[in-house]
């Protein structure tokens, strides 16, 4: 019930294209569901974030879109750039602890 | 505002060894949280620490331990080593306002272990 699925594994876009990424989790306790962007020999860094009192969020070129009855949420990258090329993992917590992480998607857009 | 600082960054140790790792949090940050990540398993949740006591454990044997300092820095120690403790470990640091945990981790730039 802690598990976090995220899929796909793996995704390879042309510059512009619009990648998406999608999670799903079980336990309706959590309450919080961030992105993370990690770049080679970085640390993860938070994205974009959702609360599940709203079912769509955009920062600049990112969208969480989030679906509570069915426990889904998927990150959207709008007009997607060469830079964008990274590995995401979405997350779920509850009370801002116990954090649990998807496996990750790795992302290549190609110029 | 400086970011968080993991040490070392890259160490090597061999099979039964142990290892300490260390993290220094943003400043004003209380709660620290550990993981571990290898590329099968993505980010494994290790333990969290605010104000020096452990708050919440993951599912990992007892050879991985931590503490927090009550300047907020942590430590996490692995005895005995063996080759599946080969990982980068991550720390990250989060501010609690009020009370409440803001949600937001910030994460150092890990330490890489490796097990010969």
């Amino acid at each position: 019930q802690q598990q976090v699925k995220q899929s796909p594994q793996s995704l390879i876009v042309q510059k512009g294209g619009i990648p998406i990424i999608n999670c799903a989790y079980e336990n309706t306790a959590f309450d919080y569901f961030p992105w993370y962007q990690q770049f080679p020999g970085k640390g993860p860094a938070l994205l974009i974030a959702i609360r599940p009192d709203v079912s769509e969020k955009k920062e600049g070129r990112f969208t969480i879109s989030f679906n509570k009855s069915a426990k889904q949420f998927s990150l959207h990258i709008m007009d997607s750039q060469p830079g964008d090329s990274a590995t995401y993992f979405c997350a779920a917590s509850m009370w801002g602890q116990n954090f649990v992480f998807g496996p990750g998607t790795r992302l290549s857009v190609l110029p | 505002k400086a970011g968080v600082t993991q040490t070392p960054r890259y160490l090597i140790k061999t099979r039964g060894q142990q290892v300490t790792l260390s993290c220094s949090p943003i400043s004003g940050h209380r709660s620290v949280s550990w993981y571990q990540q290898t590329p099968g398993q993505g980010l494994q949740f290790l333990f969290e620490y605010f104000s020096e006591t452990q708050r919440n454990k993951g599912n990992f044997p007892g050879r991985f331990s931590g503490r927090q300092f009550s300047n907020s820095r942590s430590e996490m120690n692995v005895s005995t080593l063996e080759l599946g403790d080969s990982a980068l470990y991550l720390c990250a640091s989060s501010l609690e306002v009020q009370g409440s945990n803001t949600g937001e981790l910030f994460f150092g730039e890990g330490s890489r272990l490796t097990v010969l």
